[in-house]
């Protein structure tokens, strides 16, 4: 399994532009989540999704949009960068346990974005 | 308040040395607790998952109190290859889903 992965690894925007993350898994995960995060800071939640067809906001998800058409993809969508945006963005997945349990949060390496 | 809180850091610490590291979450429904690591420039690593009863990993220990809403690590005879970011993680109830939420992290630098 190649886990999940996230392309591209970096990408340099102008101010305005549109772009999209992609991430893909191949664990058959149900839950997959966006999240950037900044210089010295933790990670905050943009979108997640809990299965195909489905996604809710996170903490923070103004100027950013998601799909999810299949289980493998969850792509993130910026449709006009803002400087604001800079930061490392990470996708990630995981299966549920039974009852209200929370299996491994499997991570991407990462997309390090950064717009001027 | 955040819902999870960890010890701002860094901790500086010689090689060898005994650090314990501290985490509150607001939620009480919190059933799931992780503590992740994360080296510079990296993706989070799971480290371990944090169980009522307590568990231990090789220098590792984690521990929970629910009735404190209060997770801690403590790692043993640190080695420099510990320097990394720690991040407390626990699982939130909103909007009917279930969600992770990570700290802010603890960064660890062990020095020879």
């Amino acid at each position: 399994n190649a886990g999940v992965t996230q392309t591209p690894k970096f990408r340099i925007l102008k101010i305005g532009q549109s772009m999209t993350l992609q991430c893909t898994q191949d664990m058959n995960h149900n839950y997959m989540y966006w999240y950037r995060q900044d210089p010295g800071m933790g990670l905050k939640l943009i979108y997640y999704s809990v299965g195909a067809g489905i996604t809710d906001k996170g903490e923070v998800p103004n100027g950013y949009n998601v799909s999810r058409s299949t289980t493998e993809d969850f792509p993130l969508r910026l449709e006009l960068a803002a400087p604001s945006q800079t930061s490392v963005y990470f996708c990630a997945s995981l299966q549920r346990r039974k009852g209200s349990g929370f299996d491994e949060q499997y991570f991407g390496p990462g997309t390090r974005l950064t717009v001027t | 308040r955040k819902e999870v809180e960890q010890d701002p850091g860094p901790f500086n610490v010689p090689e060898g040395a005994t650090v314990a590291f501290n985490c509150t979450y607001s939620n009480s429904a919190s059933q799931s607790f992780f503590w992740y690591r994360q080296d510079c420039r990296k993706e989070p690593k799971l480290l371990m998952s944090v169980y009522s009863s307590g568990n231990e990993d090789g220098r590792f220990t984690a521990q929970l109190n629910r009735a404190s809403q209060y997770i801690s690590l403590l790692i043993r005879d640190s080695k420099l290859s510990d320097s990394a970011t720690y991040l407390c993680v626990v699982n939130s109830i909103s909007g009917g889903y279930n969600k992770l939420i990570f700290g802010a992290g603890t960064r660890l630098a062990v020095h020879p």
